[in-house]
């Protein structure tokens, strides 16, 4: 069965920093690109990042660029993203989600998500 | 324009079809993929690709593309598929992701 866990998130005063971690169980995780998607309260969906099967290939949405950084250890199966420089408005339920890759690209499996509060 | 337009909410009768409609420039190089989420919950994936649904899915839920709309068609719609439904495709950048905004569906 394919799981991914988030943990990690929490309350943090504005300008602080957190990382939040995804460990990932039953499939080759080493095989798939990954990407953070997070929901601010009762707000849409909105991509964050994305990171490749082998780490070499990162992708930052504009809003988080240079403030945040996603990365991953394959010998753990897990992806983390380093989290600095928050604001208010970073303030969401931060999902990871395993991207089935290819020309149309899809999020086939989803973590239950770690609340992110930035707030002083 | 790397945005995803989507309707903010529609209703439907128990056991009627609903089509959700998402549209964006992106749409005309990428097929869109379509998420359930149901408040406290993940989303849930429901259809990916030209008209592709994931195990467990029921066969009620069917996805189209035409130009730069992607559509999502509920055929007899259920009172568990009260929930937002989310499109998402490739940005023009074309390795970046993007959202819509979401459409609130209500079975009435």
């Amino acid at each position: 069965e394919v799981q991914l866990v988030e943990s990690g998130g929490g309350l943090v005063k504005p300008g602080g920093s957190l990382r939040l971690s995804c460990v990932a169980s039953g499939f080759t995780f080493s095989a798939y690109d990954v990407s953070w998607v997070r929901q601010a309260p009762g707000k849409g969906l909105e991509w964050v990042s994305s990171v490749s099967s082998g780490g070499t290939y990162i992708y930052d949405a504009d809003s988080v660029k240079g403030r945040f950084t996603v990365s991953r250890d394959n010998a753990k199966n897990s992806v983390f993203l380093q989290m600095n420089s928050l604001r208010p408005e970073d303030t969401a339920v931060y999902y990871c989600a395993r991207e089935n890759s290819g020309y149309h690209p899809f999020f086939d499996y989803w973590g239950q998500g770690t609340l992110v509060a930035v707030s002083s | 324009s790397s945005e995803l337009t989507q309707d903010p909410a529609v209703s439907v009768a128990l056991g009627q079809t609903v089509t959700f409609t998402c549209q964006g420039g992106g749409l005309r190089s990428y097929y869109a993929s379509w998420y359930q989420q149901k408040p406290g919950q993940a989303p849930l994936l429901v259809i990916y690709g030209k008209n592709s649904r994931p195990s467990g899915i029921p066969d009620r839920f069917s996805g189209s593309n035409s130009g730069d709309t992607a559509s999502l068609t509920i055929t007899g719609a259920q009172a568990e598929d009260e929930a937002d439904y989310y499109c998402s495709s490739r940005d023009s950048r074309g390795n970046h992701y993007v959202f819509g905004p979401g459409t609130k569906l209500t079975v009435l």
